[in-house]
């Protein structure tokens, strides 16, 4: 299985605040990672796919980047509504596997 | 827009089977746009996938539950299940229904918490 380690786990913000989680896989992904932001009690929201690609009606300060091994998402000017747990996920060799989650909090 | 929604019992004692169903609106299990996906997050804990089907008959399982689980489509009601054998308390979380397009999770059912407990 290919192995997904986000970093930080936890990171403390506040409003307006340019904020960067990254995502290394254990071996190439090439571009097939996408990045979900969960609120407690609701489903994963589908942010980004092909590693930088913007989900429809997902804004603009959300951006990803990155390509193989390392990838990052970051969030421009942090937002009250952004306050979430975010997920990278690979999606190049079957099982799909997630990484572990980073919570943006206050 | 495709709608997705998680149906079963939300208590099954240890060792029986789960069989859970995820009913599909505004588009057709048939399609062959999307992967109809299982994924479930123990409580206060990260996401699994579980495995996945294609309406060729393609089934793609997570190794790691490949020896108890099946998944199935019914397409004369749009709706596709997951059955999990063998279940105990490491089974216990929120089992979500999406359906995929190339690998990706567009859209998620709202999950269904699965307590295991006698």
């Amino acid at each position: 299985d290919i192995h997904m380690t986000q970093s930080p786990s936890t990171l403390s913000a506040s409003v307006g605040d340019r904020v960067t989680i990254t995502c290394r896989a254990s071996q190439s992904i090439n571009s097939w990672l996408a990045w979900f932001q969960q609120k407690p009690g609701k489903a994963p929201k589908l942010l980004i796919y092909k590693a930088s690609s913007l989900e429809s009606g997902v804004p603009s300060r959300f951006s990803g980047s990155g390509s193989g091994t390392e990838f990052t998402l970051t969030i421009s000017s942090l937002q009250p509504d952004d306050f979430a747990t975010y997920y990278c996920q690979q999606y190049n060799t079957y099982p799909w596997t997630f990484g572990q989650g980073t919570k943006v909090e206050i | 827009q495709l709608q997705l929604q998680e149906s079963g019992p939300g208590l099954v004692k240890p060792s029986e089977t789960l069989s859970l169903t995820c009913t599909v609106s505004g588009g057709s299990i048939s399609s062959s746009n999307y992967y109809w996906d299982w994924i479930r997050q123990p409580p206060g804990k990260g996401l699994e996938w579980i495995g996945n089907f294609y309406y060729s008959g393609n089934t793609y399982y997570n190794p790691s539950l490949k020896s108890r689980v099946t998944i199935s489509v019914d397409t004369s009601k749009n709706q596709f299940s997951l059955r999990l054998s063998s279940m105990t308390a490491a089974d216990t979380a929120v089992y979500y229904c999406a359906g995929s397009m190339g690998g990706i999770s567009t859209q998620w059912g709202q999950g269904t918490l699965v307590t295991v407990s006698s």
